[in-house]
């Protein structure tokens, strides 16, 4: 079964600290996806990885990809508060479609 | 740009009724989805299509169907709604052909939310 997978599902942390949400998934896919969702809102592609040892970086996030290991990692530096979104990873199948993990609700507290 | 509107933004429905929801894009992009959220759940696919008069099943298709008439719009409906479709839909589209050196980068509209009672 084709599956991915996020960990930690639900993250509460203080502003100022470094943390990283990891995405595992189960397919040979070289290309993953991450999104950001605010509450009560849709969904915003954040970073497209394409290719073993891909990394983006955006503000105070970056992401990572290792499709050796078949992992995804989203690394936060020096959290601020208008970060707390639920972050989704997502990656290809081979028929047009996504397989999206169950999300990361992160909260990052004053 | 709009984007990828979706009509309405809100709905109650009653066991039984039935409506459609309406997915608009304007970025004249090939591929259209329907997902699901739920609670704790993620997103999951109900329907999709590669194409103008094309759709196929997502994971959860059972109760719902789908017809993209124009390459612009994609419509989802609900024959007769249950309790257990209760969630919030989204549409997105995506201008990934398919080829391999493309990637399905998909951007979503607002969503809907639809209560059945």
């Amino acid at each position: 079964e084709l599956k991915v997978e996020q960990n930690p599902l639900f993250l509460s942390m203080q502003e100022g600290k470094n943390y990283t949400i990891y995405c595992n998934y189960s397919t040979t896919s070289d290309r993953l996806y991450w999104y950001r969702q605010d509450p009560g809102k849709s969904l915003e592609s954040l970073f497209v990885l394409l290719s073993n040892g891909a990394v983006k970086q955006e503000g105070r996030l970056m992401a990572s990809l290792d499709t050796k290991a078949r992992l995804s990692t989203l690394h936060i530096t020096a959290a601020v508060h208008d970060l707390s979104a639920t972050y989704f990873c997502a990656v290809d199948r081979s028929n047009y479609q996504l397989i999206w993990g169950a999300g990361t609700k992160l909260i990052i507290k004053p | 740009n709009a984007g990828v509107t979706q009509t309405p933004k809100f709905r109650v429905l009653k066991t039984g009724q039935s409506m459609t929801l309406l997915c608009a894009q304007d970025m004249n992009h090939e591929y259209m989805y329907w997902y699901r959220q739920d609670p704790g759940m993620g997103l999951r696919l109900i329907h999709y299509s590669v194409g103008e008069g094309t759709t196929a099943k997502g994971e959860v298709p059972d109760g719902y169907n789908v017809s993209r008439l124009k390459k612009q719009n994609f419509l989802l409906g609900l024959e007769s709604a249950a309790p257990s479709q209760t969630s919030v839909y989204f549409c997105a589209s995506s201008s990934w052909g398919g080829s391999q050196r493309g990637y399905n980068e998909q951007f979503f509209g607002p969503g809907t939310r639809l209560t059945v009672l």
